[in-house]
């Protein structure tokens, strides 16, 4: 059975940098049949897509975060990661990472296994 | 990129139906059937229940189903139940390798 674990600082300073990573089991993130992607969820409000990744290196981020964030693939680990740069108070948030099957697209376009979320809050 | 529209809120009795839209824009929703919808309770991870369109998770009841018209796709929930109240939501491709969420919409079981 997949299951997917954020992990990383649950409080961060602004304008610091958040850093999570997300550790697969049960599955590989070299696999060419997926992405990997973050989701975010602000107290009180919906969910949010903030990008996606394969294994390839190939990244796609939303246009209102793109300049603040990176995301990669680490395959040796089995890992994926978000940085999101000059956090604020804005960012505070459940981070969830999940996984996309491709079926046969260039992107994959649902999410099928979720992490349970982190919270991170954006305070000094 | 703007969210795509859902009700805030929509409410039921035990054993009726319910709907729930999702309206988007002839670059998103209207443009590719690659609508997902989630079923998420608070504190707790969402839970796919629809992809591509219609499509339905192995474990997921057939009393979720999901269908679209033009730039509207809509999640429907036949002989409602008492565990179906949480929060759903509606994803789609937007186009130019980026995805949206709606506004979520909370479902509650009178």
């Amino acid at each position: 059975q997949l299951q997917l674990q954020e992990s990383g600082p649950g409080l961060v300073k602004p304008p610091e940098t958040l850093s999570l990573t997300c550790t697969v089991s049960g599955g590989s993130t070299s696999s060419s049949s997926y992405s990997w992607g973050w989701i975010r969820q602000p107290p009180g409000k919906g969910l949010e897509w903030i990008g996606s990744s394969s294994y390839s290196g190939s990244s796609y981020y939303n246009p209102s975060l793109k300049s603040r964030v990176t995301m990669s693939v680490d395959t040796s680990k089995n890992q994926f990661s978000l940085r999101l740069s000059s956090v604020t108070a804005a960012d505070t948030a459940v981070y969830y990472c999940a996984r996309l099957p491709r079926d046969g697209y260039i992107y994959g376009h649902y999410f099928d296994y979720w992490g349970q979320g982190t919270l991170v809050t954006v305070s000094s | 990129q703007s969210a795509l529209t859902q009700p805030a809120s929509v409410s039921g009795s035990p054993g009726q139906s319910i709907t729930i839209s999702c309206t988007g824009t002839s670059s998103d929703v209207g443009s590719y059937n690659l609508v997902s919808w989630y079923q998420h309770y608070p504190g707790k991870a969402p839970k796919l229940m629809i992809y591509a369109g219609s499509e339905r998770p192995s474990g997921v009841s057939n009393r979720f189903s999901a269908s679209k018209s033009g730039n509207t796709a809509s999640l429907t929930i036949s002989g409602l139940q008492p565990e179906d109240e949480a929060d759903y939501y509606c994803f789609s491709y937007a186009g130019s390798s980026t995805w949206v969420f709606g506004g979520g919409t909370k479902l509650t079981v009178l």
